[in-house]
C-alpha cells in the first residue's frame, strides 16, 4: 500500500481564495483524521469520520472550514474563504481496528 | 495548564546515551501513542500503548496509568534519531487525539 496519500504538497494562494485539501486513506481503514499544526498551537484534531460518517468536528475553527468523505478512499478539507491566519500543515491520518495511525506527508498551506 | 505535557521541550545529545522523554497527562485516557515528526515534516506512529511497555528495535516506551505518565527511552542513540517526539492522549469514544507540544531532539555526533 502506498500510505496516506495527500494532495497537493504545497498551497500558496491569495486571502479570499478557496482552498482545497485531499486525502486518500489507506484501503480499509475505517478512520480518517484532518489536523492542523502551526508553530504556536502544535497539532489539533480538525475533524474525525469513521465509516465515512463525521464523528467529532469540534476541532473545525469556524465556518469557512468544511470536510467530506464521499467514500471510504477520498476526503476533502475545503477552506473558503482562506485567510492567512490558515496558513499551516494540514495532516491527513487513517487508522484501523487497532488503533494504530498512519499519517499522510501533509500539505503546506500558505495564504497570502 | 495543556492536558498533555511533555519535557524536555528541547534535548540535545551525543550519539551512544541513552535519552528519555517524558509524558504527562491529565485526562484519562484509553491509549497513548507515541509520535516521531522528522525535518522533512513527515509523522510516524512510533507506538499506540495502554499500558505496560512496548519495544522496537532502540526504542522502548513504557506507559503508568495510575501515575498518568508515560516515557519513551532511546537506547544508544544515533544522529538519525534527531526529530521532534510527540505524545497522544487518545481520550473518550470519539478517537480525539491530544497532543503534546513536542520534545525537540538533536543527537550529535
Amino acid at each position: 500500500d502506498a500510505g496516506v496519500i495527500q494532495s497537493p504538497r504545497h498551497e500558496v494562494t491569495e486571502m479570499g481564495q478557496e482552498v482545497t485539501l485531499r486525502c486518500k486513506p489507506i484501503s480499509g481503514h475505517n478512520s480518517l483524521f484532518w489536523y492542523r499544526q502551526t508553530m504556536m498551537r502544535g497539532l489539533e484534531l480538525l475533524i474525525y469520520f469513521n465509516n465515512n460518517v463525521p464523528i467529532d468536528d469540534s476541532g473545525m475553527p469556524e465556518d469557512r472550514f468544511s470536510a467530506k468523505m464521499p467514500n471510504a478512499s477520498f476526503s476533502t478539507l475545503k477552506i473558503q474563504p482562506s485567510e492567512p491566519r490558515d496558513s499551516a500543515v494540514y495532516f491527513c491520518a487513517s487508522g484501523g481496528d487497532g488503533g494504530k495511525l498512519f499519517f499522510g506527508s501533509g500539505t503546506q498551506l500558505s495564504v497570502l | 495548564k495543556n492536558e498533555v505535557e511533555q519535557s524536555p521541550q528541547n534535548l540535545t545529545a551525543q550519539e551512544g546515551e541513552f535519552i528519555t522523554i517524558n509524558c504527562s497527562y491529565s485526562v484519562g485516557i484509553s491509549a497513548l501513542h507515541w509520535l516521531q515528526q522528522h525535518p522533512g515534516g513527515g509523522i510516524v506512529s512510533l507506538f499506540m500503548l495502554s499500558s505496560g511497555k512496548k519495544k522496537h528495535g532502540r526504542l522502548i516506551a513504557t506507559i503508568n496509568i495510575q501515575e498518568k505518565h508515560s516515557s519513551l527511552h532511546i537506547t544508544a542513540s544515533h544522529p538519525r534519531d534527531s526529530a521532534v517526539y510527540i505524545c497522544a492522549a487518545l481520550t473518550g469514544t470519539a478517537s480525539k487525539l491530544t497532543f503534546g507540544t513536542g520534545t525537540r531532539l538533536q543527537v550529535t555526533l
